[in-house]
């Protein structure tokens, strides 16, 4: 079992949808991040959590630190949103960050 | 927030050659990666980019074939040597601790194809 999950794997939506893109670990963390990557390959840092909840305009992240999950919302999405966003943990033992197999959400207009 | 530019940003390789790529950050960090994105994959952390010492190597990974440098705290060189088609990837460096924070900045990516 990998020791961070993401669900869906793949997402499709129509444009003005919210989203939801679901993290689960099952390791104690000192952090979670979330990563978007666009097709011409650049990782953008969208957050990091280590506890509650984040937002940045459209995006908004939350964990839940007793029930080792987090999520990833996106309000009114538009085509632009495309992308594979990307779930990673520092977790507690170390200075490496585990990374989830990632979502490819595709916003269709 | 950082400013990571790597270069080249693209190569085609012959099978054999070795190819360096450059990682400079625009201010110091305490931790630099590499890692491996295959098509399709996610990514593999190579190895941990240490100043004045050699690289600490995940497993799979060797110093042979990936020599790391990294003389001070805002650059580091990732080499690929005598490549073979099997390491065409995307090569990315990644910094944390800037300022002693904790968000993990990413560069643009070295695509590699080897021939």
């Amino acid at each position: 079992k990998n020791e961070v999950e993401q669900s869906p794997q793949n997402l499709t939506a129509q444009e003005g949808e919210f989203i939801t893109i679901n993290c689960s670990y099952s390791v104690g963390i000192s952090a979670l991040h979330w990563l978007q990557q666009h097709p011409g390959g650049g990782i953008v840092s969208l957050f990091m959590l280590s506890s509650g909840k984040k937002k940045h305009g459209r995006l908004i992240a939350t964990i839940n630190i007793q029930e080792k999950h987090s999520s990833l919302h996106i309000t009114a999405s538009h085509p632009r949103d495309s992308a594979v966003y990307i779930c990673a943990v520092t977790p507690g033992y170390g200075n490496k960050l585990v990374f989830g197999a990632g979502t490819i959400l595709r916003v269709k207009s | 927030s950082a400013v990571i530019s790597q270069k080249p940003s693209r190569d085609i390789c012959q099978r054999g050659t070795s190819l360096t790529i450059q990682c400079q950050v625009d201010s110091q960090v305490t931790m630099m990666f590499w890692y491996r994105q295959q098509p399709g994959q996610s990514l593999t952390l190579i190895a941990t980019a240490n100043q004045g010492s050699e690289a600490t190597y995940e497993s799979g990974f060797v110093i042979d074939k990936f020599p790391i440098s990294r003389p001070n705290l805002t650059f580091s060189t990732l080499t690929v040597s005598n490549m073979s088609p099997e390491d065409s990837s995307i090569y990315l460096c990644s910094v944390r601790g800037l300022a002693g924070g904790e968000t993990q900045y990413f560069g643009p990516g070295t695509r590699l194809l080897v021939l």
